[in-house]
């Protein structure tokens, strides 16, 4: 049980381009989904922690406009990250929660490459 | 700036017990601790959470001290397959959590 599923797990594209990351809980009801980025050799950094409707808290540092978090469900969460860069090439991945005293379940991640 | 601080890598054997120690001074009063297992390019994967004193399952133990400002995970008999990046995660407000800085655990054969 616990089933967190990221899609897709690998993308490429070129700059400018927005590109869309999804998060399921597949057999539980998620009321926080968090989204982290981590790169190569690097612990997770938290970017957002997002509640079923209601508007994403971002960290300090992370541009709310540029990474666009959407909580629709409680079972799906997306992050946009619009009109990406080269420096925005990372591991994104999420985690998802029924509350934040039990342990988060993470996806597989996303690996993203900007051109 | 809350921190929680880990050793960057260790080094076992096979079949050995592995103890990696989490430091987590400014952990708040309604706070869990939450240890992680990664390999690379793959999401983290639960292995044991605690509050207080001890907890054990079939993978790992998880001590944490009365003051509760360290954690301690406990692998016992570890196998090859157990070399990855372990995190401890500590919630320091609620609903915000921050990983820790990994331990890198290389076992050998």
């Amino acid at each position: 049980g616990a089933v967190v599923s990221q899609h897709p797990s690998w993308v490429i594209c070129k700059s400018g381009t927005s590109v869309k990351i999804e998060c399921r809980s597949l057999d539980f009801q998620a009321t926080t989904m968090f989204w982290y980025r981590q790169f190569p050799k690097q612990s997770l950094m938290l970017m957002a922690t997002s509640n079923e409707g209601s508007k994403a808290t971002y960290e300090q540092g992370v541009e709310k406009d540029k990474f666009l978090i959407n909580h629709a469900s409680l079972t799906l969460s997306t992050l946009t990250v619009t009109s990406a860069h080269p420096e925005d090439s990372s591991f994104y991945i999420c985690s998802a929660t029924r509350d934040t005293s039990e342990p988060q379940h993470f996806g597989d991640g996303t690996r993203l490459s900007i051109l | 700036l809350a921190k929680t601080t880990q050793p960057i890598s260790m080094d076992s054997y096979e079949g050995q017990e592995v103890n990696i120690t989490c430091s987590h001074n400014n952990i708040a009063t309604n706070d869990y601790i939450t240890w992680y297992q990664q390999f690379p390019s793959q999401g983290p994967r639960f292995i044991i959470q605690g509050y207080k004193t001890k907890v054990t399952n079939e993978v790992a133990s998880l001590f944490i001290p009365a003051d509760r400002k360290s954690s301690t995970l406990s692998l016992p008999r570890v196998s090859l397959s157990d070399t990855a990046v372990y995190y401890c995660l500590v919630g320091y407000n609620f609903n915000k959590f921050y990983f820790g800085s990994g331990t890198k655990l290389n076992v050998k054969p």
